[in-house]
């Protein structure tokens, strides 16, 4: 099983620039969120999105934007991207019924701002 | 807002030696879910074990074992006869006990990072 899948794997990016990072899962999971993790700061979630249809701001939204394209895939786009913004990037699921769920994660997109 | 406070950024063991990372949270709530994540250095983010609150007895997962205490907030995580393997980051969480909707999100602690020595 692919589980959660993200790309890219790494990214250099130059301030100003925009991309989107890719996230897709195939467990049939309702709920999708995206972190970052940053050295000494552990993982903090960007923009979280409750079911297919939905998304919320999470501790640390600004600077980015989010597509719940459908129930597999969750996007997160830097319009205008920032130093700042150099971190590893977590996309995760998770049911929404079980209340004691995991998330599930994937691998990991390591973006640089030049 | 819940936190979670994990005190000691780095830890060493000696192989087949016994280790316990420690986690303590702030929450007013009185049903929540903890679980422990284990990031090697492949940036993979690995379940390790989950604890219901509601459950008195502490869960287990071969090696991997945790301290419960409730009314401490306390949720430390303990790994026997420690492998090569076990090292690497280790994140302790909370989650809530959410009625469904946009509260499912994990709170993480900023990680431990665990060293294992031959």
């Amino acid at each position: 099983n692919a589980g959660v899948t993200q790309t890219p794997k790494f990214q250099v990016l130059k301030t100003g620039q925009s991309m989107t990072l890719q996230c897709a899962q195939d467990m049939n999971h309702n709920s999708m969120y995206w972190y970052r993790q940053d050295p000494g700061m552990g993982l903090r979630l960007i923009y979280y999105s409750a079911s297919e249809g939905t998304t919320d701001k999470g501790e640390v939204p600004n600077g980015y934007n989010v597509s719940r394209l459908n129930k597999r895939e969750f996007s997160l786009r830097l319009e205008s991207a920032a130093p700042s913004q150099t971190s590893v990037y977590f996309c995760a699921s998770s049911r929404r019924d079980g209340y004691n769920s995991p998330l599930h994660f994937g691998n990991g997109t390591r973006l640089t701002v030049t | 807002a819940q936190t979670v406070t994990q005190s000691q950024p780095e830890m060493s063991v000696q192989e087949a030696e016994t280790v316990t990372l420690s986690c303590t949270y702030d929450t007013s709530e009185s049903d929540y879910y903890l679980f422990w994540y284990k990031q090697p250095p492949s940036r993979q983010m690995i379940l390790v074990i989950r604890q219901e609150a509601y459950k008195q007895q502490n869960a287990t997962e071969n090696r991997f074992s945790v301290n419960f205490q409730k009314a401490a907030k306390s949720f430390s995580l303990k790994i026997s006869d420690s492998q090569l393997g076990d090292a690497a980051m280790y994140f302790c969480a909370y989650r809530r006990d959410h009625d469904g909707g946009s509260q499912g999100n994990l709170i993480f602690g900023k990680g431990t990072k665990l060293s294992v020595k031959p």
